[in-house]
Parts: structure tokens; sequence; C-alpha cells
């Protein structure tokens, strides 16, 4: 079964660093996602992007962050300048159209020190 | 409580009881999904019912939606300790690509 692919699984950076998650959506899918997940808490949404172009943000998701779909299987989260409360399980998922469930990714687990 | 807010926040049971998690979410939704996460891993979707339905099966697992309530409810049936993970409703925002996660229930089912 198809299946969305994030790498690294651990990134460790320095902070201010400049971090950049990558992901592979499903081949098929036309909508992707972002979403955070700081330890023990709840899963948030960042940013969803359809038609190379962002269609939705949430207020975390401010200029310190940036998505790219350079080629058309890549699908990259840019963290600028990161700060020590960015450490968290950065998941990525996709959708094939609406009404239809995402897929996730096993996540990227970002430790800023 | 906020938007996609699940109860009990933790639960803990044998093995082969059922289980039953609830969600409450606060906006007009279009349909309500559920997702497993294990420790460490990404979330699997589980099910996805939509507004205009009320109940819906797929093998152990029964999800029914009160969109009148807002609430859903999630029910496992003859748990086994493989069901141990954290569950979540999730509501996307409608009129929006914006997605909503509860707060998620911790499941243990106990060998």
């Amino acid at each position: 079964e198809p299946e969305v692919t994030q790498t690294p699984s651990h990134q460790v950076t320095q902070m201010g660093q400049e971090v950049i998650l990558r992901c592979v959506p499903i081949s098929n899918h036309l909508y992707f996602y972002w979403y955070r997940q700081i330890l023990g808490q709840k899963v948030e949404f960042l940013v969803s992007f359809y038609n190379n172009e962002i269609s939705e943000k949430s207020e975390i998701f401010d200029d310190q962050f940036s998505v790219e779909r350079p080629d058309g299987s890549n699908f990259t989260l840019k963290i600028r300048s990161t700060k020590l409360e960015d450490s968290a399980m950065y998941f990525c998922a996709s959708r094939a159209r609406a009404g239809q469930p995402q897929h996730f990714g096993d996540g990227t687990r970002l430790s800023i020190l | 409580s906020q938007q996609g807010e699940e109860d009990p926040q933790a639960l803990s049971i044998q093995e082969g009881e059922n289980a039953t998690m609830n969600c409450s979410y606060k906006t007009s939704i279009n349909n309500l999904q559920w997702y497993r996460q294990n420790s460490g891993r990404g979330l699997v979707h589980l099910i996805l019912i939509r507004s205009n339905e009320r109940e819906k099966h797929s093998g152990r697992l029964r999800v029914t939606l009160d969109t009148s309530k807002k609430s859903s409810s999630l029910l496992i049936t003859a748990s086994r300790a493989a069901d141990t993970a954290s569950y979540f409703c999730a509501t996307p925002v409608s009129g929006t690509y914006k997605y909503i996660f509860g707060t998620g229930t911790r499941l243990k089912v106990l060998a």
C-alpha cells in the first residue's frame, strides 16, 4: 500500500540554524499538509498546500516557516532560525481529494539544542 | 471546551472488553475522522464518517456521529493488547482546508 515517507526520522539542530524537513506524499494525492505535535500534546495544524500554493495556514505558521513542492514528488517544510520551542514531532500528510482521509507519515522528531 | 476534545483522556481496560471514546467539536463539519497513534509513530486513519451518516462500522470499530450534539464516539469491541495507542478525532473546519485534532484518548489494553 502506498505511504507517505518522511526524512530524516530525527533531526538535531542548534538554535538559530535553519532546518528542512522532507516528505514524499502519496503519488496521486493532491492535498498536502504539515502538522506539529509537541511531546505529550495534541496534533496541531500548521499548513495545507494545494495546486502549488498554500491554501490555509495556522497562526503558528509565521514568517519563520515556509513550504515548497520543488518537484512532482517532494514536499518540504523549512524552518528558519529555529527556536527551542520548535522542538516537536513534525508530521506530513496527504490526501487524494476533498472528503477523503489524510494519510500521515511517521514524522520527523526535531530537537533544537 | 476546545474544538475536538476527547474524553476520557486515558482509559485502561482488560483484553476482551469494549472501549468507548468520545469526541466533541464546536463548528459545523462535513465529516469527522478517527485516527490511531502508536507511541512515537504517525497517525493511522481508522474511519471517516460524513455529516449525513449516523453510524459506521469497520471490523471491530463502530463510530457514531450526532451532529445535533456535535459529538462522536468510537467503540472498539473485544479489545486486544495491540489496540493500545492514542486515539484522536479530527474535523475539517468547514469552508477551509484546516483540520483540527482533538486532545486524544490514551487507551491501554491489559493482557
